[in-house]
C-alpha cells in the first residue's frame, strides 16, 4: 500500500520548452501532494504544497509562474516547468499524504523525475 | 529557527559492524519525526515515524528512537544492501504538514 508513481522518470528537453510531470497516488486518495527538487548530493527542497481543488502554496523563492502545479483530483497532481532553462535541470520528486487510514501525515514519495534541459 | 541536523555526513562500516546515525532538531511543537531511506536516483522510501519522546520503532536491522532533542537510527549487523542515504525529517506544529529535511547520512557497508 501507499504507492506513488511519477511519469516520466526521465526527460530531456531543449531550452525554452515546457515539461509536464505527473504524480499519481495508485492505491490511496491523497489529501495533499508536495513537490520537491533535489540537486546532486543535497537534500530535498520543498517547492510547493498542493491540495485537491485549490491553488498550490509555493515556498519562498519558487516562481509560481514558472512551476505550474495542478491538483485536479485526489490521485493526480501535475508539475509543469514552463520555458525550461539549463538551471532547471534537477531531480523532481513528489510525495502524497493519505486522506484516511493510517497516519495522515506520513508523506509517501514517488520515484522521481530526472529533468535535463539542454 | 527550525532546523534539522544529521550526523555523520558519511559513514563507512564493515558488514556486521553495528552503529548509529543521529538526527538532532530544534523545532517548536514537534508533530512527528520521520526516517526515510533513499537509494541513488530514486525517491525516498518511508521507514519510520516517531511522535513522542521515548518512542521506539523497529524494522529488520533498523531501530529508531526519539528523545526531546534528537533521534537515533540504530543499524544492527548491517549488510551491504543497507548501503543508502538515510534522511531524517521533522514536522512541527506551526506548519501545514510540511517537512523539514536534514542533509542526510550516506551509509556504505562493505562486505
Amino acid at each position: 500500500g501507499a504507492v506513488v508513481s511519477q511519469h516520466p522518470s526521465r526527460v530531456i528537453c531543449k531550452s525554452g520548452t515546457s515539461v509536464k510531470i505527473e504524480c499519481r497516488s495508485l492505491d490511496f486518495q491523497a489529501t495533499t501532494m508536495f513537490w520537491y527538487r533535489q540537486f546532486p548530493k543535497q537534500s530535498l527542497m520543498l517547492m510547493a504544497t498542493s491540495n485537491e481543488g485549490s491553488k498550490a502554496t509555493y515556498e519562498q523563492g519558487v516562481e509560481k509562474d514558472k512551476f505550474l502545479i495542478n491538483h485536479a483530483s485526489l490521485t493526480l497532481s501535475t508539475l509543469t516547468v514552463t520555458s525550461a532553462h539549463p538551471e532547471d535541470s534537477s531531480f523532481y520528486i513528489c510525495s502524497a499524504t493519505m486522506t484516511s487510514g493510517g497516519r495522515g501525515d506520513t508523506q509517501y514519495f514517488g520515484p522521481g523525475t530526472r529533468l535535463t534541459v539542454l | 529557527e527550525d532546523q534539522v541536523t544529521q550526523s555523520p555526513e558519511a559513514l563507512r562500516l564493515q558488514e556486521g559492524e553495528s552503529s548509529s546515525l543521529n538526527c538532532s532538531y530544534t523545532v517548536s511543537g514537534l508533530r512527528g519525526l520521520f526516517w526515510y531511506r533513499q537509494d541513488p536516483g530514486k525517491g525516498p522510501e518511508f521507514l519510520f515515524t516517531l511522535y513522542s519522546a521515548g518512542e521506539e520503532k523497529e524494522k529488520e536491522r533498523l531501530k529508531a528512537t526519539l528523545t526531546k532533542k534528537e533521534s537515533f537510527l540504530h543499524i544492527t549487523a548491517p549488510k551491504p544492501e543497507d548501503s543508502a542515504t538515510y534522511l531524517c525529517a521533522v514536522r512541527f506544529a506551526s506548519n501545514t504538514g510540511k517537512l523539514i529535511f536534514g542533509q542526510g547520512t550516506t551509509l556504505q557497508v562493505k562486505p
